[in-house]
C-alpha cells in the first residue's frame, strides 16, 4: 500500500533542546497529520495540514509545536523547546482526496526520548 | 464530546474462532470509521473502514458493522489465525480530517 516515510526513527535529546521530526508523505497525497502515541496507549491527534496551512489542532499541540512543509519537501513537526512529557512516538499520516472520507496512511513513527 | 470507547481491552481466542471488538462514539458528526491493526514497534495499518452511508462491510475475513442510531460500530474477525494477534484500534472521524482513536484491544490468538 501507500508508504509514508519518517526520519529519524529514533531521536534522543536533552530537555529544552529543539527537535525537528521529518515526514515524507505519499507523493500524491494532499492532507497531512501528526499523531502522538505514548507507550501502551492509543494515538492522539495533534494537528492536520492542507494547502500550506494548519486546518485544526488539538490541545496537545502546545505553543512549542509548529508544523510546515516548505516547497513540497518534508512535512515537519518542530518542538522548541522540548519537555520531558514530549517523550513519545510521533506518527505522521497522509491522505489522498477521494471526494469523500479521507483514508489516513501512517508512517513508521519517530520515537522521541527527552532526557 | 469526542471520546471513542473500545472494548474489550484484552481478547484471547483460539485459532479458528471469531473475535469481536466493539466501539462507541460521542460525536454525532462522525461519518467515517476506520480500523487499524498495530503490531509491536510498527505503525498502525488500515485494515478496513466503513462510512456512514453503510451498515455493513466485509473484506477478507473482516466484517464491520455500524449502528448510527446507537453510535456503535464493531469489528468481527472470522476464522482467526495466530498472525491476527496484535493491537486493534477503532477510530471515528468527521470526514477523516481528524481521527479520534479508541483505547485499543490487544488480541491474542492461541494456536
Amino acid at each position: 500500500g501507500p508508504k509514508v516515510l519518517q526520519i529519524p526513527s529514533h531521536q534522543i535529546i536533552d530537555m529544552g533542546q529543539m527537535v525537528t521530526l521529518n515526514c515524507d508523505p505519499v507523493s500524491n497525497h494532499l492532507y497531512f497529520y501528526w499523531y502522538k502515541q505514548i507507550l501502551g496507549q492509543q494515538m492522539e491527534f495533534l494537528v492536520n495540514f492542507y494547502n500550506g496551512k494548519v486546518m485544526e489542532k488539538s490541545k496537545l499541540f502546545k505553543d512549542q509545536f509548529s508544523v510546515e512543509r516548505p516547497d513540497g519537501s518534508y512535512f515537519t513537526l518542530k518542538i522548541q523547546p522540548t519537555a520531558l512529557e514530549d517523550s513519545a512516538v510521533y506518527f505522521c499520516a497522509s491522505s489522498p482526496w477521494t471526494g469523500g472520507a479521507l483514508e489516513q496512511y501512517f508512517g513508521p513513527g519517530t520515537r522521541l526520548t527527552v532526557l | 464530546g469526542e471520546q471513542v470507547e473500545q472494548l474489550p481491552s484484552i481478547l484471547r481466542v483460539q485459532e479458528g474462532s471469531s473475535a469481536s471488538i466493539n466501539c462507541t462514539y460521542e460525536n454525532s458528526a462522525s461519518n467515517y470509521f476506520p480500523w487499524y491493526k498495530q503490531e509491536p514497534g510498527e505503525n498502525p495499518k488500515l485494515i478496513i473502514d466503513i462510512r456512514s452511508n453503510m451498515e455493513r462491510k466485509q473484506t477478507q475475513g473482516l466484517i464491520v458493522l455500524l449502528d448510527k442510531k446507537a453510535k456503535r460500530f464493531s469489528l468481527h474477525i472470522t476464522d482467526t489465525q495466530p498472525g491476527d494477534s496484535a493491537m486493534y484500534f477503532c477510530a471515528a472521524s468527521p470526514m477523516g480530517y481528524k481521527l479520534t482513536f479508541g483505547t485499543g484491544t490487544s488480541l491474542l490468538v492461541d494456536p
